[in-house]
């Protein structure tokens, strides 16, 4: 069964930095882009960033940018978030998902995901 | 601001149809796919629709995409009480090279 899981979330201060991670099972992770969504409370999806099958070409929001690092690790089938810097709008659930296509214009096209993990950054 | 741009919510009858808009530009909806999401509160998204019109296995065929021009519709027929949920739209930005969703469609069963 193809299952994605993340970890990592938890409570951080303002300025603070927290890991995440995505563990994939059941489908071959080295083969397709992955990314990160979050959804603010209240608010609807914002994607955050993705990452290449191989790990070589990165994209972030905006808002994002410069603080978060997406990054992967093929042979153990582990996509993770690095974050720092966080401040209050960052609080929100983080989901791992699966793009279907290898092409960036096929990164909006996300057909596994993970359940979510939990970031608030309060003081 | 969402680029693109959906209603905040639709609503209608059991076994009735709704319509869901999706409107952006020719940076995103106009040249590339777009993908339809459902989600309920406090579970995984799930993709309904992706390039335009085509659902993955196990999504009904009350679930219909469609797009042209720079904005794509997502229809709901034969409506049930399970299918209350929000819904979202995706594509790709050209201009920024990145993931855009429209703000989220709240659909309710009257």
């Amino acid at each position: 069964e193809v299952h994605l899981l993340e970890s990592g979330g938890g409570l951080v201060q303002p300025g603070g930095s927290l890991r995440l991670s995505c563990a994939a099972s059941g489908f071959s992770f080295s083969g397709y882009a992955m990314t990160w969504v979050r959804q603010a409370p209240g608010k609807g999806l914002q994607w955050v960033s993705a990452i290449s099958a191989s790990g070589s070409d990165t994209y972030y929001a905006d808002s994002v940018k410069g603080r978060f690092t997406i990054s992967r690790d093929n042979s153990k089938n582990t996509l993770s978030l690095h974050m720092k810097s966080l401040r209050a709008e960052d609080t929100a659930v983080y989901f791992c998902a699966k793009a279907t296509g290898l092409h960036p214009k096929y990164y909006h096209s996300m057909d596994v995901w993970g359940k979510g993990t939990t970031v608030t950054v309060s003081s | 601001q969402s680029v693109l741009t959906q209603p905040p919510s639709v609503s209608a009858a059991p076994g009735q149809m709704v319509t869901i808009s999706c409107s952006g530009s020719s940076s995103n909806i106009g040249n590339n796919y777009v993908s339809w999401y459902q989600h309920l509160p406090g579970t995984a998204p799930k993709l309904l629709i992706y390039e335009n019109n085509k659902r993955p296995s196990g999504i009904p065929d009350r679930f219909s995409g469609s797009k042209s021009g720079t904005s794509a519709t997502l229809d709901i027929t034969g409506l049930q009480t399970g299918d209350e949920a929000d819904y979202y739209c995706g594509t790709w930005e050209n201009s920024l090279s990145l993931v855009v969703f429209g703000g989220g469609t709240k659909v309710t069963v009257l």
